[in-house]
């Protein structure tokens, strides 16, 4: 039973390219959510979303960046025109459907760098 | 605001004896709490959870202690090993306002030593 995968575990931008990262949710969940590390903090709540909804962007900033998950495929973080404060480690986490035992499972992790 | 504080950015214990972890925290909504385990280059991995009904949860080698009152829990593992050598994360969320987005404190990195 596959966890949750993300693709690129690696991604190098220039600034001002475009950045997409990947995230399979584990088989049977719906829930997805993408967080972020930057270098010596804690991971930082992005958006949660479930298939073809977005439940809560509270942590998305405000431009340049949107994420998806729709009815078919995996859910996408993109990031347009990409600035060197974008460099962060960005973690996906799928739960299930039983809020009573609400635990996030995360991927590996995309480690983007912006040169 | 961080809400999630945790406040010893590394612990160092021999191997066999009790680690204890430490986590505050502000929010008097959060009511559900996890702890996961991260090496270097990887994804969190989870450990263990408790309910703010609950002041107690124990899972083999580790047990997590929850004081609503002081806005405080802990973790422990006894007895360490040099694999939980890792940075440990303590998270919370308010899942009884149906908010299930997860609040990270900035991890305490444990070297147990053999």
């Amino acid at each position: 039973n596959a966890g949750v995968m993300q693709n690129p575990r690696h991604l190098v931008r220039r600034r001002g390219q475009e950045a997409r990262l990947r995230c399979s949710p584990m088989k049977g969940h719906s829930h997805v959510y993408w967080y972020r590390q930057l270098p010596e903090e804690g991971l930082k709540f992005m958006v949660y979303l479930q298939k073809e909804n977005i439940i809560d962007e509270s942590g998305m900033p405000k431009e340049r960046f949107s994420a998806e998950f729709p009815k078919e495929g995996p859910s996408i973080l993109r990031i347009q025109q990409v600035v060197r404060g974008d460099s962060a480690a960005y973690f996906c986490a799928s739960s299930g459907e039983d809020r009573s035992s609400d635990i996030q499972y995360f991927g590996a992790g995309t480690r983007l760098s912006v040169l | 605001d961080q809400q999630v504080k945790q406040n010893s950015p590394s612990l160092s214990v021999q191997e066999g004896r009790i680690s204890i972890l430490n986590c505050d925290y502000t929010n008097s909504m959060f009511d559900y709490f996890l702890w996961y385990k991260k090496y270097p280059a990887e994804g969190p991995t989870f450990l263990i959870s408790i309910s703010s009904i609950k002041d107690k949860n124990e899972d083999g080698r580790f047990t997590v202690f929850l004081n609503k009152s002081a806005k405080h829990l802990s973790l422990h593992i006894v007895p360490s090993q040099p694999g939980d050598s890792a940075v440990y994360f303590c998270a919370a969320s308010d899942r009884g306002g149906s908010n299930y987005k997860l609040t990270f404190g900035k991890g305490t990195l444990l070297t147990v030593n053999p």
